[in-house]
């Protein structure tokens, strides 16, 4: 989920379980949604994106639910590797550019 | 193609200076935007452009911040005098989607202001 402050959500998983990373977002008419990891001391890097007339789209070892009657939204991480560890952002995007949420640290324990 | 490249990756001034970012978005790509991240507000949009002309800058948080985009392939965004609370990562995106999705971020630009 999202975070307030200075204080990031963590999502601690095993090497080889399933993650699922959520995000709620505020803007009914934000019509664009995507996912960015971001590697310490990198920028973000584009992971996957979905349209709002779609509730699911899938990539290689990610999945992104869409729910929009309740403004969610949740990337799914088959087979956690270590390399996944990261920070995850979602972002929406409606008339106005890419508004970022503050994110989620995913830590793999392998 | 070498994606979007960010210079300086680390800067460090004292307070009062001027500071200047540069940002070389990926080729062919007709919007680019600069944002700063921080612990405490995250991603936030500073400025965008479209084909080099600035869109909305109503995230530069002072006039003491200002973006140029002389030409399709160089931006900069100066901070003149800089003040420690400008210290943050400062990151420069492009898109070639005109709709400013899918952004492909450069790897950013640690400023500390002493």
């Amino acid at each position: 989920g999202e975070s307030v402050g200075l204080h990031l959500p963590t999502l601690s998983v095993q090497e080889g379980d399933n993650s699922i990373i959520n995000c709620a977002y505020s803007n009914s008419a934000s019509d664009y949604f995507i996912w960015y990891k971001q590697e310490s001391g990198k920028g973000p890097q584009f992971i996957i994106d979905i349209r709002s007339n779609m509730d699911k789209r899938q990539g290689q070892r990610v999945t992104v639910l869409l729910n929009k009657t309740v403004k969610h939204l949740s990337l799914q991480i088959a087979a956690t590797q270590p390399g996944d560890s990261a920070v995850y952002f979602c972002a929406e995007k409606g008339n106005t550019p890419l508004v970022f949420g503050k994110g989620t640290r995913l830590s793999v324990i392998a | 193609d070498a994606g979007v490249i960010q210079s300086p990756r680390h800067e460090v001034t004292e307070m009062g200076q001027e500071v200047t970012l540069r940002c070389k978005p990926i080729s062919g790509h007709n919007s680019l935007f600069w944002y700063r991240q921080t612990m405490m507000r995250g991603l936030e949009l500073l400025i965008y452009f479209n084909n080099n002309v600035p869109i909305d800058d109503s995230g530069m948080p002072e006039d003491r911040f200002s973006a140029k985009m002389p030409n399709a392939s160089f931006s900069t965004l100066k901070i003149q005098p800089s003040e420690p609370r400008d210290s943050a990562v400062y990151f420069c995106a492009s898109s070639s989607t005109g709709r400013g999705e899918k952004l492909f971020f450069g790897s950013g630009t640690q400023l500390s202001v002493l």
